[in-house]
């Protein structure tokens, strides 16, 4: 199976700062279509989770520029600019290139 | 809108069956793999199954394999999870998913296993 590391475990963070979270991959995630199908997810407090980025750099609809997702192979970075309240939550980074399909352990955001 | 809504949920005890499912809305669902994801109470997220399109093929991870078994009605949009010989462990709230990019969650449906 493919182990999903992600650091840090949490993060506190002030209104208007940037922080970046990171997502190691056991193997490679480039799939055999030449994608890599790695994805960042929040989860607010009491809701399901959200897709925010897809195939590892590709804003879902509606998500705010502040986020990005950059990476390659087995390396990949999530970043929010400009945090926001509402930003606060889990951050979680996912692969669907190989079977099982597996999930870093999580990054709570508190805000300060 | 895309709508995902989970029912089925409940108390169950060990080594019973329970059965999941999912309906879905706002989207054209056999243009779609579907899956299921669960995340026990207070921990990270583990995903469960997944279904083609057509149904023609599923996959499993070995937690739940032989025991779990995805299928979908196409005709119905609705998404099923049939659980088996249920343990503690498969105690968790259940997430329906559109895609095999995890793009559309549904709110969940908590399913606890206890005697």
């Amino acid at each position: 199976d493919v182990v999903m590391t992600q650091t840090p475990p949490s993060l506190s963070v002030a209104i208007g700062q940037s922080v970046s979270i990171s997502c190691k991959s056991s193997q490679s995630l480039v799939y055999s279509d030449g994608k890599t199908y790695l994805h960042w997810l929040l989860q607010s407090p009491g809701r399901s989770p959200k897709r925010l980025i897809y195939q590892v750099s590709n804003l879902g609809s509606g998500v705010p520029d502040r986020f990005s997702g950059t990476g390659s192979q087995k390396d990949f970075t999530l970043k929010i600019s400009r945090v926001e309240a509402e930003d606060l939550g889990v951050y979680y980074c996912a692969q669907t290139t190989h079977f099982p399909f597996t999930f870093g352990s999580g990054t709570k955001l508190e805000i300060k | 809108e895309v709508q995902l809504v989970e029912t089925g949920g409940g108390l169950v005890q060990p080594g019973r069956s329970l059965k999941l499912s999912c309906v879905a809305s706002g989207f054209t669902f056999n243009n779609y793999w579907m899956s299921w994801t669960r995340q026990a109470p207070g921990k990270g997220l583990e995903w469960v199954a997944s279904i083609t399109n057509s149904g023609g093929s599923t996959y499993y991870p070995d937690s739940v394999k032989g025991r779990f078994t995805i299928s979908r009605d196409n005709a119905q949009n609705t998404l099923y999870l049939q659980m088996n010989s249920l343990r503690s462990e498969d105690t968790a709230t259940y997430y329906c998913t559109r895609g095999s990019s995890l793009h559309y969650w549904g709110q969940g449906v908590m399913v606890t296993v206890s005697s």
